[in-house]
């Protein structure tokens, strides 16, 4: 499967943990996403990276979230100290840029992982 | 600030019914829009638009663009119980954000 894959899947945690999240995109993509979901809810902008360089973060986004994708490959998205408001559903997704081209093309997600914070 | 409308935010229909999603935004930038199905799991792409007037089909499924006016619209024809799920809609601002709407579920009774 050549696919987003994301690890775990599913995580529960109590407050005040720290959790993190990986994501391996398809191997030729060099831009990445995360986005957070919650019931109801379309897909929420968390941050994005274009190879290693995290380029846009979320001003919704407290300092307890931190992603890095430190070789331009996989990614991990960590969240200190939780709180039951972070429960959602945690999505990677991965784009190819192509040279030239000013349109963004499409993302592809992953299964992504579902977070419940007691 | 960008912002994306979906409508009706949630549609009951008979199978065999023909169903239209509307998607409003406004953004800066707007390069193209993105439709995804999403069921139980994570979003599949169904379409990407990137000029106005100009229709997407696949299967039973069709979309446009009307950039004038800041819209997008998907059609579903004879729907069936397999498309029950939530439509999404992302318009995408800049050279590599897509923003997404709260999404239409759409329930098709047999």
């Amino acid at each position: 499967d050549t696919g987003v894959s994301q690890d775990p899947r599913h995580k529960i945690t109590k407050r005040g943990q720290n959790v993190t999240f990986r994501c391996d995109p398809i191997s030729e993509h060099n831009r990445l996403y995360w986005y957070r979901q919650t019931l109801g809810q379309g897909p929420e902008f968390l941050t994005y990276f274009q190879n290693e360089a995290q380029l846009e973060k979320s001003r919704l986004l407290s300092d307890r979230f931190s992603a890095e994708r430190p070789k331009g490959s996989f990614s991990t998205l960590e969240i200190q100290r939780t709180e039951q408001g972070d429960s959602a559903m945690y999505l990677c997704a991965s784009s190819p840029w192509i040279s030239g081209r000013a349109i963004p093309g499409e993302l592809f997600f992953g299964e992504g992982s579902r977070l419940t914070v007691l | 600030e960008d912002k994306v409308v979906q409508s009706p935010l949630s549609l009951v229909v008979h199978e065999g019914d023909t169903v239209t999603l509307n998607c409003s935004y406004e953004v800066t930038n707007f390069r193209s829009l993105l439709w995804y199905k999403q069921e139980k799991k994570a979003p599949t792409f169904l379409f990407m638009l990137t000029s106005s007037g100009i229709e997407k089909k696949s299967g039973r499924l069709s979309s446009i663009l009307d950039k004038k006016e800041l819209f997008s619209i998907l059609n579903i024809t004879a729907t069936q119980t397999g498309d029950s799920a939530v439509y999404l809609c992302a318009p995408g601002v800049g050279t590599y954000k897509y923003i997404f709407g709260t999404g239409t579920r759409l329930k098709v009774l047999a």
